[in-house]
């Protein structure tokens, strides 16, 4: 069966930008993920939806923000793009969120 | 944020050779979870643990889920050129209302021909 798509793979921004990321997870599988990877931090947890709602929530600032449509598909929103916004931004899915996470190739952000 | 402790950050093999990594945390998980990263690509889950004290075996890599549910180990047995890349633990708490992973900063394996 298909794995989790990430769409774009590779985007580059300029500061004070807002970008759009994608992901689809597998089919049925209810909660989707997102994590940042950075060298120094390594990866962080942003949030988690599942059937549409925001479950959980990382310590990062309200400028990521989220959301999850009804056939499970989400975007993340990244606004006012810094520097430091630059990284791996990775999507996982999972039927429930209780067993583990099928991760996707990642969406790489670069911010100039 | 929390994260799971893992060290060294780098490792060297001889190809054929067994190879240990452990993961450490000061906190409880009911989830243990090892993913391999290649280059570009996102982490991949090689092995998931489910129960404290439990052993399990993927083809040449064995995990353990520690008897505190504060640690786990992964080995790799006669390592091959393929095993090459970055290797993290994750611990989760595996219920509804709280089902992130606490991710290590992963120890990067290169193995010699």
């Amino acid at each position: 069966k298909a794995g989790v798509t990430q769409t774009p793979r590779y985007l580059i921004k300029t500061r004070g930008q807002q970008v759009t990321l994608s992901c689809s997870p597998i089919s049925g599988h209810r909660s989707v993920s997102w994590y940042q990877q950075t060298p120094g931090q390594g990866l962080q947890f942003l949030f988690e939806y599942f059937s549409e709602t925001q479950r959980n929530k990382g310590n990062f600032p309200g400028r990521f923000s989220g959301r999850q449509f009804s056939n499970s598909r989400s975007e993340m929103n990244v606004s006012t793009l810094e520097l430091g916004d630059s990284a791996l931004y990775l999507c996982a899915s999972s039927v429930t969120g209780i067993y583990g996470y099928t991760f996707g190739s990642g969406t790489r952000l670069t911010v100039v | 944020g929390q994260q799971l402790n893992q060290s060294p950050q780098s490792m060297f093999i001889q190809e054929g050779e067994d190879v240990s990594m452990n993961c450490t945390s000061s906190s409880i998980f009911n989830t243990w979870l090892w993913y391999k990263q290649d280059p570009g690509e996102g982490p991949v889950l090689l092995i998931a643990l489910y129960k404290a004290g439990e052993l399990t075996s993927n083809g040449r890599l064995t995990a353990q889920f520690g008897i505190t549910r504060k640690d786990s180990f992964l080995n790799i047995s006669a390592s091959i050129p393929s095993d090459v890349g970055i290797y993290f633990c994750a611990g989760q708490l595996s219920t509804g209302a709280n089902s992130k992973l606490t991710f290590g900063k992963g120890i990067t394996l290169s193995v010699r021909p």
